[in-house]
């Protein structure tokens, strides 16, 4: 498929438990956003990437947080000792173009993967 | 502070009534302001952006600086319209600052 895919769509994880949720964007895409969406509330942003590189990781809750795209394709967002309060929607997006020139051009959403930790 | 504020958690209207969903920002800068849609069981997807002015799905938003605000407007609702609805902003680092939405459910 042409969008943004993201694997899996869902995850069960047992508190303490690190898990690695993966995206795959639009082919040819530079930008790469991670965001998390907590039940009944907006997405939050967490990450982005240009290509490989992180410019922007202030929206990391903690340090269990990390991501990478070491290709500048594939993105993987790790969270490590998992938390009751890291449940969540956690969503990845693309867009064609990079900073400056990104809110001109369309941000593609993926569908997500739920994290639960019990 | 960059923030978005979208006041109705839930906006219920009947069909063919006209549907208006609020949404104020605080940003200190010259705006970029969109609204995304998601319909059930889909993935979030951009329906407008204040720099193109355009008309998607028969829904309109103006900008209006002085009130801060980007009002999402359409004048007769249909039934595929019901979804939920976030009003974002660009933020600085290019990334974009969502509102916690409005669901909108339109009745038969």
């Amino acid at each position: 498929g042409a969008g943004v895919s993201q694997s899996p769509r869902y995850k069960v994880a047992k508190r303490g438990q690190d898990v690695a949720l993966r995206c795959d964007p639009i082919s040819g895409h530079v930008s790469l956003f991670w965001y998390q969406q907590a039940l009944g509330q907006g997405p939050e942003f967490l990450t982005y990437f240009q290509n490989e590189a992180q410019l922007d990781k202030s929206g990391l809750p903690s340090d269990r947080f990390f991501a990478e795209r070491p290709e500048g394709s594939v993105s993987t967002l790790k969270i490590q000792r998992t938390q009751q309060e890291d449940s969540a929607v956690y969503l990845c997006a693309s867009s064609l173009v990079g900073p400056g020139q990104f809110l001109n051009t369309e941000a593609f959403f993926g569908q997500g993967t739920r994290l639960t930790v019990v | 502070a960059q923030r978005v504020t979208q006041p109705e958690k839930l906006l219920s209207v009947f069909k063919g009534a006209p549907v208006e969903l609020k949404c104020n920002y605080s940003y200190s800068g010259s705006p970029e302001l969109f609204w995304y849609v998601q319909y059930s069981r889909q993935r979030l997807q951009l329906l407008l952006r204040h720099i193109s002015r355009e008309s998607i799905k028969g829904f309109t938003a103006d900008l209006n600086k002085g009130e801060t605000s980007f009002h999402l407007k359409k004048p007769f609702a249909q039934e595929e319209d019901s979804a939920m609805y976030y009003c974002a902003l660009g933020g600085s680092q290019g990334n974009l600052i969502f509102g916690k939405g409005t669901k909108l459910s339109v009745k038969p």
